[in-house]
């Protein structure tokens, strides 16, 4: 079945440590993003891609790093510099094209917290 | 900037009873979508319902239906005859029509409890 494989499903961070999530998927999906969660707040864009080898900041891209060497994954690093990370991370992808804004499908997310 | 705002924090409806989510939302584009994804326990986001603005028809799929108000920047999702399943997360979101990405705006969500 497609779909959007994040992994892990929890992961500790020590202090002054970074951290790799990873996201998959199989949808063929052009663009892909990861969102941050916190309680009582809707979903926040960290970063985006549409296209392979390109990416763009979100509205809250401090503190993260990502890459996009292949059109089916898109891991997010949680740097050292992001001081507050503990929070649930949603991957996503969809089509992408000017002139439509396609459904954007997500995975199960990753909690991350602080040790 | 678009802005989304969800104003029930939390809502409860009995079970088969019909329920009533409220967004609204700001924007100068003319052209643009808006979505209600669903948030079980389980933290996957589901698409539960979209609606194109260009399109005077509101949006229906099975027992989930919008009143989609233009000009009021409104956008309610009704859920008829609700069930245990529905309890969940409810988020209201735009996006861009038109625009050079796909980016969403999320609203802050609705908290759903179903009583039995």
């Amino acid at each position: 079945d497609g779909g959007i494989t994040q992994s892990p499903k929890y992961l500790f961070r020590k202090e002054g440590q970074n951290v790799t999530l990873s996201c998959e998927q199989n949808l063929n999906h052009d663009a892909m993003y990861w969102y941050r969660q916190d309680p009582g707040q809707g979903l926040r864009l960290i970063y985006y891609s549409q296209i392979v080898n390109d990416f763009q900041k979100g509205d809250i891209a401090e503190g993260y790093s990502v890459s996009r060497e292949k059109k089916e994954s898109f891991p997010l690093t949680v740097t050292s510099a992001q001081k507050n990370p503990t929070a649930f991370y949603l991957c996503a992808s969809s089509n992408w094209g000017r002139g439509s804004n396609q459904p954007q499908h997500f995975g199960d997310g990753t909690r991350l917290s602080i040790l | 900037a678009q802005t989304v705002t969800q104003s029930q924090p939390e809502m409860s409806v009995q079970e088969a009873e019909t329920v009533t989510l409220s967004c609204t939302y700001d924007t100068s584009e003319s052209d643009y979508y808006l979505f209600w994804y669903k948030q079980p326990p389980s933290r996957q986001m589901i698409l539960v319902i979209r609606q194109e603005a260009y399109k005077q028809q509101n949006a229906t799929e099975n027992r989930f239906s919008v009143n989609f108000q233009k000009a009021a920047k409104s956008f309610s999702l009704k859920i008829s005859d609700s069930q245990l399943g529905d309890a969940a997360m409810y988020f209201c979101a735009y996006g861009d029509y038109g625009g050079a990405t796909n980016k969403l705006i999320f609203g802050t969500g609705t908290l759903l409890a179903v009583q039995p």
